[in-house]
C-alpha cells in the first residue's frame, strides 16, 4: 500500500522568507503523480502544485516550487517570499496510476504553516 | 462556474439519526470522489462514482455508509445511525475525466454527532 509521510507537524516563518516543507512517500509504482494541497482556515482544499513522476524537471508555480527526488521518494515544497496568506495546513498527496478506472489520492497527515508579520 | 458545491456546510446530528451530505460537481464534471477528514488527519478516500455508477468504494465503511450519484441531481453521501466516531469533515471533489491532474474539491461538510 502506498503511504505518504509528512514528518514536520508544524512550522513558522517570517513574512518574505523562504520555507521548505518536506514529504516522503512509499510506492513500488514507477509512474504516478504527486501533489501539494493547501487548506486555509476556510477549509477549502486548494491545489498548489502537481508533479508527474516521469518528468525529471521540477514543477514550478510562481512562488511555489518542488524538489522531486524520485530515487529517494522525496517531494518537498519550497515557498519563496512567504506571504501572510500562505498561512494554512499543507498536505502532500500521491496518486498512483489509474487502477480499475479510479484515481485515488493518498494524503499525508499535513503540516501547519504559520507566516508571521 | 460555481465550483464544487457542498451542503450543508455544517451538520449536527444526534446519535442514531441519519446524515445526508450533498455534492454538486462542477459543470461538465462526471467524476465524483468523497473523502473524509478526521481531526488532525489528512483526507482519506471513501468512494468514487460516475453518473449512476459506483466505480470504487474500497474506502467506504462496510455498514451504515452509502453513496449515490443519480442521473439528475447531486451526489449524496448517506450515513445511517450515526455514531460519535462519524464526526469529521467530509469533502467531495470532481473531475471531468481521468487524467492524473487531480480534481477540484468542495469546501466540505463538517458533521458533528452529539
Amino acid at each position: 500500500a502506498q503511504t505518504v509521510t509528512q514528518s514536520q507537524p508544524e512550522m513558522s516563518v517570517q513574512e518574505a522568507e523562504t520555507v521548505t516543507l518536506s514529504c516522503t512517500y512509499d510506492t513500488s509504482e514507477s509512474n504516478y503523480y504527486l501533489f501539494w494541497y493547501k487548506q486555509p482556515p476556510s477549509r477549502q482544499m486548494i491545489l498548489v502544485i502537481r508533479q508527474e513522476a516521469y518528468k525529471q524537471q521540477n514543477a514550478t508555480e510562481n512562488r511555489f516550487s518542488v524538489n522531486f527526488q524520485k530515487a529517494a521518494k522525496s517531494f518537498s515544497l519550497k515557498i519563496s517570499d512567504s506571504q501572510l496568506g500562505d498561512t494554512a495546513m499543507y498536505f502532500c498527496a500521491f496518486m498512483p496510476p489509474t487502477q480499475g478506472g479510479s484515481e485515488k489520492l493518498v494524503f499525508g497527515k499535513g503540516m501547519k504553516l504559520t507566516v508571521n508579520p | 462556474n460555481a465550483g464544487v458545491m457542498q451542503n450543508p456546510r455544517h451538520l449536527v446530528r444526534r446519535r442514531g439519526q441519519e446524515a445526508r451530505l450533498r455534492c454538486s460537481p462542477m459543470k461538465g464534471h462526471s467524476h465524483v470522489y468523497w473523502y473524509r477528514q478526521l481531526p488532525e488527519e489528512g483526507l482519506k478516500f471513501m468512494v468514487y462514482l460516475q453518473k449512476e455508477n459506483i466505480i470504487d468504494e474500497s474506502g467506504m465503511p462496510k455498514e451504515r455508509f452509502s453513496a449515490e450519484f443519480p442521473k439528475e441531481g447531486p451526489s449524496i453521501l448517506r450515513i445511517q445511525q450515526v455514531v460519535r466516531g462519524d464526526s469529521a469533515a467530509y469533502f467531495c471533489a470532481s473531475s471531468p475525466q481521468l487524467s492524473g491532474h487531480g480534481y477540484t474539491f468542495g469546501s466540505g461538510t463538517r458533521l458533528t454527532v452529539v
